[in-house]
């Protein structure tokens, strides 16, 4: 079946300017992550959707960046203002409800700032 | 969550099987057993889970120890493709929303 969806896989833009990733999670996965991985580091969490909870944002960086979903299925991710430590492969990830179910993550788009 | 140790790096002949330990000895009764793995420029990937019965699935198995303080992976027949990083990972229920990955082993599978 499908996996989990991300595009642009790919994006390079100018100091400054804003960017949208979009991810498309997994058909029925209530849960929805975002993470980012810099070169040769670990996953840092970003921030996390629960069906029609509040989301947890307490991973965001600043307040450049803010996420929405919208209608319990696709998500964006916006970074406003980009800076050259922005850049990073930004990674989402569903699973079903929590307890122990596994996250399934996307390939990831891959940010580039100039 | 429990932390977990992986040897840094391992090789394996194609077509072997490739075993992959994975040390936690403070792990909780609660707490699952996960196993992803990262092929360069991919997402990290799932591979199997579990928390203290042996779990075969149609990419590996996972056996636990008795008392569950250490779990092995096992590729039963590795391929060139099956060269990534491979994270284990300890986690419990209510562990909160994010996924932590240590240093993983880098598993290299030459032909």
């Amino acid at each position: 079946g499908a996996g989990v969806s991300q595009s642009p896989s790919n994006k390079v833009t100018e100091k400054g300017k804003d960017v949208e990733l979009r991810c498309d999670p997994i058909s029925g996965h209530t849960a929805l992550y975002w993470y980012r991985q810099s070169l040769g580091q670990g996953l840092e969490f970003l921030i996390y959707f629960q069906g029609n909870s509040a989301p947890d944002k307490s991973g965001l960086p600043s307040d450049r960046f803010s996420a929405e979903r919208t209608g319990g299925s696709v998500s964006t991710l916006t970074i406003q203002r980009t800076q050259q430590e922005d850049s990073a492969v930004y990674l989402c990830a569903s699973s079903l409800e929590r307890g122990n179910q596994p996250q399934h993550f996307g390939d990831g788009t891959r940010l580039s700032i100039l | 969550d429990a932390k977990t140790t992986q040897p840094p790096s391992m090789d394996c002949a194609e077509g072997r099987a490739a075993n992959l330990p994975c040390n936690h000895s403070t792990i909780s009764g609660n707490e699952y057993v996960y196993w992803y793995r990262q092929i360069h420029s991919q997402g990290p990937q799932y591979i199997i889970h579990g928390l203290k019965n042996n779990e075969t699935n149609e990419m590996a198995s996972l056996i636990i120890t008795e008392d569950r303080k250490s779990s092995t992976l096992i590729l039963p027949h590795a391929t060139l493709r099956d060269t990534a990083v491979y994270y284990c990972i300890v986690r419990g229920i209510n562990a909160g929303n994010m996924l932590t990955f240590g240093g993983g082993t880098r598993l290299m599978v030459k032909p």
